[in-house]
C-alpha cells in the first residue's frame, strides 16, 4: 500500500497561470479532502468528498475547483492562481467507520 | 466563531522527560478530538483520539486528558524521546456525516539529547 500520494511535491506558478494537485488512494476510502496550510497555522479544509460522484465546499473554497474522478482520486485545481494561495497543500482520505484521516505528503505551491 | 486554539506555540523539553501539550476548544458539542503529529516537510500523522464522553485515554506512551468543564485537552507523552520532535495540532470534530475537521494552530515540540 502506498497510502496517499500527491503530485507534484513542488510547484512554481506565475499569478494567473493554472494547475492541477493530484491525489490518489490505495486504501478503499471513500471520504477524500484537501487542506491547506499556513505558516503559523492549522490546516483549514478546502474541499472534501464524501464519497465517489460527490464534493462540498470546506471552509476556504474559494479560488479552487475539484473533481473526484474516482474512488481512488480527487483532483484540487487553481484556475487563475494568486499570490494568497501560495501554501502547502494535503490531500487526506478516511476510512468509513473511523475518525482517523491519513494524509499525503503535501504539495508545496508558490504563487509569484 | 467556534475555534480550536493552543496556549504554547513552543515546547522544549529534555530527552526522557514527559511532555505535555496543551489546547483548548470551544465548541462544547465536538464529539471527538485528534491529536495529530507533523513531523518537518510531511503530512499530518494520527496520533489518538478520544470522544468527547470520555476523561482519559492512553496509548504506547500517550496519554489524552479531557476537561469538559473548562473545555481543554491535553496530550501527555512520557520519556520524550528526539524522535517526538515535531509539530503537534489537536483537532475536533463537531457533527456532521463529512467528518470535518477544525485544526488547532499547532505547538512545536523540541526535544533535546
Amino acid at each position: 500500500n502506498a497510502g496517499v500520494t500527491q503530485t507534484p511535491k513542488f510547484q512554481v506558478l506565475k499569478t494567473g497561470q493554472s494547475m492541477t494537485l493530484q491525489c490518489a488512494q490505495d486504501m478503499n476510502h471513500n471520504s477524500m479532502y484537501w487542506y491547506r496550510q499556513d505558516p503559523g497555522m492549522g490546516l483549514r479544509l478546502i474541499y472534501y468528498s464524501a464519497s465517489e460522484g460527490t464534493t462540498d465546499k470546506g471552509e476556504v473554497p474559494n479560488g479552487y475547483n475539484v473533481s473526484r474522478l474516482n474512488k481512488r482520486e480527487f483532483s484540487l485545481r487553481l484556475e487563475s492562481a494568486a499570490p494568497s494561495q501560495t501554501s502547502v497543500y494535503f490531500c487526506a482520505s478516511r476510512p468509513p467507520g473511523l475518525n482517523e484521516q491519513f494524509f499525503g505528503p503535501g504539495t508545496r505551491l508558490t504563487v509569484l | 466563531g467556534e475555534s480550536v486554539g493552543l496556549h504554547l506555540p513552543t515546547l522544549s523539553v529534555q530527552e526522557g522527560d514527559n511532555s505535555i501539550i496543551n489546547c483548548a476548544y470551544s465548541n462544547s458539542a465536538s464529539d471527538y478530538f485528534i491529536w495529530y503529529k507533523q513531523e518537518s516537510g510531511k503530512g499530518p500523522q494520527f496520533i489518538i483520539d478520544i470522544r468527547s464522553n470520555m476523561d482519559k485515554r492512553q496509548g504506547q506512551r500517550v496519554t489524552v486528558l479531557l476537561n469538559k468543564t473548562v473545555k481543554h485537552l491535553s496530550l501527555q507523552i512520557a520519556a520524550t524521546q528526539p524522535g517526538d520532535s515535531a509539530v503537534y495540532f489537536c483537532a475536533e470534530y463537531s457533527g456532521g456525516s463529512n467528518y470535518k475537521l477544525t485544526f488547532g494552530k499547532g505547538t512545536l515540540l523540541t526535544v533535546n539529547p
